[in-house]
This record gives structure tokens, sequence and C-alpha cells, in this order.
């Protein structure tokens, strides 16, 4: 069973290139979420959806976009990339919309902006 | 703005210790306190969770202790193992319309000792 997978693991950038992290899973998940985490920081939520073509901002959305077109796949886009972006993103999938049941994660995409 | 406080940054214990991690949370309209656990290059994974209308939930050697009139929550490790050693991730959410983000607290690193 694949879960979640992302892709790539391991990305550096250059301060103002633009780059997307994949996200596909194939548990038929309807909502799909994206968080970075950061030292001392914990995970924070960046965006999120509910449904194909359905998403809304989490916590820390500036600097980055998303979109839902299809159940399986939820990319994360760095619209110009700053050192600040420097962390770990997870993505998250959950069977429901409710606030019931496991988040599942991936691995991870860390990611240096330099 | 951190909704979730989580305590200890970092423990050590001996094996067979009893680590206890705490978190306080400040809305009282969360409903949903897991906890997850990630290993080093892994994502978070759920290890057990509980609702405010207990007070106590076991699972194996986990046990998470919920009081709700002082908005705290903790996470008992029973005769801890050297497999424990990861990092612990509490974190709260709201069901209904806020489609259960989970707000996270910043996460213990927990060292386990032979």
């Amino acid at each position: 069973n694949a879960g979640v997978t992302q892709t790539p693991k391991f990305q550096v950038l250059k301060t103002g290139q633009s780059m997307t992290l994949q996200c596909a899973q194939d548990m038929n998940h309807e909502y799909m979420s994206w968080y970075r985490q950061d030292p001392g920081m914990g995970l924070r939520l960046i965006h999120y959806s509910v449904g194909a073509g359905i998403t809304d901002q989490g916590e820390v959305p500036n600097g980055y976009n998303v979109s839902r077109s299809t159940t399986e796949d939820f990319p994360l886009r760095l619209l110009s990339a700053a050192p600040s972006q420097t962390s770990v993103y997870f993505c998250a999938s959950r069977a429901s919309q409710r606030n019931t049941g496991e988040l599942f994660f991936g691995e991870g995409s860390r990611l240096t902006v330099l | 703005q951190q909704q979730v406080k989580q305590s200890p940054q970092s423990l050590i214990v001996q094996k067979g210790g009893i680590p206890i991690i705490n978190c306080a949370y400040e809305n009282t309209a969360f409903d949903y306190f897991p906890w997850y656990q990630q290993f080093p290059g892994k994502g978070p994974a759920l290890l057990i969770a509980i609702r405010p209308d207990v007070s106590e939930k076991k699972e194996g050697r986990f046990t998470i202790s919920f009081n709700k009139s002082a908005k705290q929550f903790s996470l008992h490790i029973m005769d801890s193992q050297p497999g424990d050693s990861a990092t612990y991730f509490c974190a709260a959410s709201i069901g209904g319309t806020s489609y259960g983000k989970l707000t996270f607290g910043q996460g213990t690193i927990l060292t386990v000792h032979p």
C-alpha cells in the first residue's frame, strides 16, 4: 500500500525560484492538507482541501498556492522561494472531512532555500 | 499564535521509566485531542486520541490523561523502551464546519536509554 506519496524528498532552491511539491494518495481520501515542520514550532497548517475543486488557507498560507483537480493529487506551489521557506513539508490525508479518524502523513519533502 | 502549548521540549529517561509529556490548550471549542509519534526521517503517525467526555484512555503502554477544567492533557508511556525514542506531538481540533484542522504542539523529543 503506497498511502501518501511525496516528491521530491529533497530539494535545494535559490531565492526567487519557483517549484511544486507533489503529493498523491491512493486511499480515496476526501481531506488533504499540507504542513510545514520547523524546530520548536511543531507542525503548522499551510493549506487544506476537503474535496476536488475545494481548497482553503491554513495558519501560514503566504507564499504558497494549492489546487485540487483530482481526489488523488494535492500539489503545493512555491511562487518565489524565500529563505524563510526552508523547512520540511508534509502532506497528509484523512478519509473524512470531519475531525475524527487518523491523519495519514507522507514521509516529507526537505526544502532548502539559499 | 500557538493555541496548543507542549512541554518539555526534550526528555531523557532510562529504560523502564515513565516519561510524561504535557499539553495545554486555550480554545474551549477543541473537541478532539490526538497524539502523534514521529521517527527520524518519517512522517508523524497517530498514536492515541481522546475526546473531552472521558478523563483517561489507555492503549497498551500509552495513556492519555485529560483535565477539561484545567484545559490540559498529557501522555504517559509506561515501561518505556529504547524503541519509543521519537518526537511526540500533541494536537487538537474542532469539529463541524472547521473540517477538523489539527493544531499541533511544538513537539517533544524523547530519548530512552537502554
